[in-house]
């Protein structure tokens, strides 16, 4: 069964460093999000990616991060400057149509030391 | 912003007893999924609803579309261990295509 898959596990870095968080999305699949998850606490919409080009974004995304789709298959996620609080667990997530369903990998756990 | 309410927080339950959670909101939602998360895991999709009173069942699992279009229920028959995990309900409204997540409810089998 076909299923979202992101790089690295875990990724440790220092304030002020740049990051970046890699996904393969599911091969047909049109729409592209990010999420984060602070431990213990519900997920929170980034972005949404749709036709190379950002669709709708969250406050929370701000003009710290950025996205990219590089290639065919992957879709990044870029941290600049690291803060503290971007201590997360960050999932990727892909959908067929944009409508309901979304498919998630298993996420970067990212630590900010 | 937008806010899903979802019930209990956490739920000691024994093996082989029903277990139901539910989401609701001041907001109408167009789609209502149900997730399943593992520690150390991404969510996994159990349930998609997408029409007000739709009822859908998968395995042992059964969630419904609020005819109100502002909750959903997820029921869990004849739990079993492997249950044990993060259950989030979310929901998708008309104008915009972001997931809006409830705080999910834990639950805990007793041994």
């Amino acid at each position: 069964e076909p299923e979202v898959t992101q790089t690295p596990s875990h990724q440790v870095t220092q304030m002020g460093q740049e990051v970046i968080l890699r996904c393969v999305p599911i091969s047909n699949h049109l729409y592209f999000y990010w999420y984060r998850q602070i431990l213990g606490q519900k997920v929170e919409f980034l972005v949404s990616f749709y036709n190379n080009e950002i669709s709708e974004k969250s406050e929370i995304f701000d003009d710290q991060f950025s996205v990219e789709r590089p290639d065919g298959s992957n879709f990044t996620l870029k941290i600049r400057s690291t803060k503290l609080e971007d201590s997360a667990m960050y999932f990727c997530a892909s959908s067929p149509s944009g409508m309901g369903e979304q498919y998630f990998g298993p996420g970067t756990r990212l630590t900010v030391t | 912003g937008q806010q899903l309410n979802q019930s209990p927080q956490s739920m000691f339950i024994q093996e082989g007893e029903d277990v139901s959670m539910n989401c609701t909101s001041s907001s109408i939602f167009n789609t209502w999924l149900w997730y399943k998360q593992d520690p150390g895991e991404g969510p996994v999709l159990l349930i998609a609803l997408y029409k007000a009173g739709e009822l859908t069942s998968n395995g042992r699992l059964t969630a419904q579309f609020g005819i109100t279009r502002k909750d959903s229920f997820l029921n869990i028959s004849a739990s079993i261990p492997s249950d044990v995990g993060i259950y989030f309900c979310a929901g998708e409204m008309d104008s915009n295509y972001q997931l809006i997540w409830g705080a999910g409810t834990k639950l805990i089998i007793k041994p």
